[in-house]
């Protein structure tokens, strides 16, 4: 199966910081996901098909990437952004998650 | 709106089995797939397999053959997932999660039910 490597495990960024995660596959994929996580609740879908926002998210998100390298970028951080973020695939079946990363507020 | 709404927490002995549930409205239930994900704390999400509500065929990661089965109940709109001999390993946080498509053809888990907790302790 394949296995994805999230960078960094935790990150803390002040408000109006650009923030990036980092998504690495073991093998390539054609396209990522995102879902974003808040203490106590559910995943929700933020990013499908590499780059396009789910509903509702802010356009201050973004994704890109391709082959085994992905990743979700805040081009200016907010206090609401601070959650655990997970990559997912599904090139590939099984479909498999990343470790996550941990956005703190600073 | 789209929901799936989980049954409340389990607490279980090593040994036996549980099973939980997700009632989805708001949608036409045959037409999307349902899947289950396990979450561990502090691991990363795993995916157990799928269900397709209107034919009842199912999918399962390898790793999930003989500890989960699927179900579904079209006339409930509520798609099952049984968990038999229970290990302190299964203790965990379980979604279910529907699965949509874009043109790409790639499933991903676009709404996801409230998550159910299971607890394995004697």
């Amino acid at each position: 199966e394949i296995v994805l490597t999230q960078s960094p495990t935790t990150i803390a960024a002040s408000p109006g910081e650009k923030v990036t995660i980092t998504c690495r596959a073991s093998s390539s994929v054609s396209y990522m996901y995102w879902y974003q996580q808040k203490s106590g609740a559910s995943p929700k879908l933020w990013i499908y098909d590499t780059s396009k926002l789910a509903s509702g998210v802010p356009n201050r998100f973004s994704g890109s990437g391709s082959g085994t390298s992905y990743s979700l970028t805040i081009n200016t951080m907010e206090t609401e952004d601070a959650a655990t973020y997970y990559c997912q695939q599904w090139s590939s079946t099984p479909p498999t998650f990343g470790g996550g990363t941990k956005l703190e507020l600073k | 709106q789209v929901q799936l709404q989980q049954s409340g927490a389990e607490l279980t002995k090593p040994g036996s089995s549980v099973k939980i549930s997700c009632k989805a409205s708001g949608y036409t239930f045959t037409s999307y797939d349902i899947s289950w994900i396990k979450q561990r704390p502090g691991q990363a999400l795993e995916w157990i397999g799928a269900i397709n509500p209107g034919s009842g065929g199912t999918g399962y990661n390898e790793k999930f053959k003989g500890k989960a089965t699927l179900t579904v109940d079209k006339s409930s709109s509520t798609a099952f997932m049984q968990l038999s001999s229970l290990t302190p390993e299964d203790t965990a946080v379980y979604y279910c999660a529907r699965l949509d498509y874009g043109y790409t053809n790639e499933y991903y888990f676009d709404y996801w039910g409230q998550g159910v907790m299971v607890t394995v302790s004697s």
